[in-house]
């Protein structure tokens, strides 16, 4: 167990439906992150939030949705999603900049 | 923006060889590398990192190298186990706290 959980570990939708994924951290860390990873791609960096604070977004759609209410939890909100929008998602935590990240599990996600 | 290029991005080795994985970057101002394992139904784990003062890092069977002047850095494992079978990730990291991986090595250790 890294101290990072993500619920739900999977997760099938269709592209009307709307989703939430959850992230908590039980590490005191003070940034979070969101990665998406796709076969055969590099792990690609969502969103970036320092002290609840949004600090990056990688030109993410719109149709992805971030929410940090607390230094511990991190959701991403899904709607009107795309079949190309299945994969991995990560989420991360991490104390000091640049510094180690800690994994979650991920979220499997299909988007029928 | 930073690029990093992993290889190989498949890797077989004998069981007790030794496996060695190169990555360069791009933007010099990268100041940290991590190296992540991932297993399967797992998410990335970091097994070593370095940062940019010091020129290789060695921590029981693996080691990593950084050569700051070519911009690019290895991963090194020497005798290898069935357990070193997974997904190796090398990534590159920059003061804005921003860390850019390769595409991923797959890593098979042969019995």
């Amino acid at each position: 167990e890294t101290g990072v959980t993500q619920t739900p570990r999977h997760l099938v939708m269709g592209m009307t439906n709307k989703k939430s994924l959850k992230c908590e951290q039980h590490l005191g860390h003070n940034a979070m992150y969101w990665y998406k990873q796709s076969a055969k791609k590099p792990l690609e960096l969502m969103f970036v939030y320092n002290f609840k604070e949004q600090t990056e977004n990688n030109s993410v759609p719109s149709r992805f949705s971030p929410e940090c209410p607390n230094s511990s939890h991190l959701f991403l909100h899904l709607h009107t999603l795309q079949p190309e929008d299945s994969a991995l998602y990560l989420c991360a935590s991490s104390q000091g900049s640049p510094g180690e990240q800690y994994f979650g599990p991920g979220t499997r996600l299909t988007v029928t | 923006g930073e690029n990093v290029e992993q290889h190989p991005s498949t890797l077989s080795v004998q069981e007790g060889d030794s496996a060695v994985i190169k990555c360069t970057y791009s933007d010099s101002a990268s100041n940290y590398f991590p190296w992540y394992k991932q297993e399967l139904g797992k998410g990335p784990q970091l097994i070593i990192d370095i940062r940019s003062n010091v020129g290789e890092k060695k921590d029981q069977r693996i080691a990593v190298t950084l050569n700051k002047t070519a911009k690019h850095f290895s991963l090194h494992i020497t005798e290898t186990q069935p357990e070193d079978s997974a997904v190796y990730f090398c990534a590159a990291g920059d003061r804005d706290d921003k860390i850019i991986f390769g595409k991923g090595t797959r890593l098979h250790i042969l019995p």
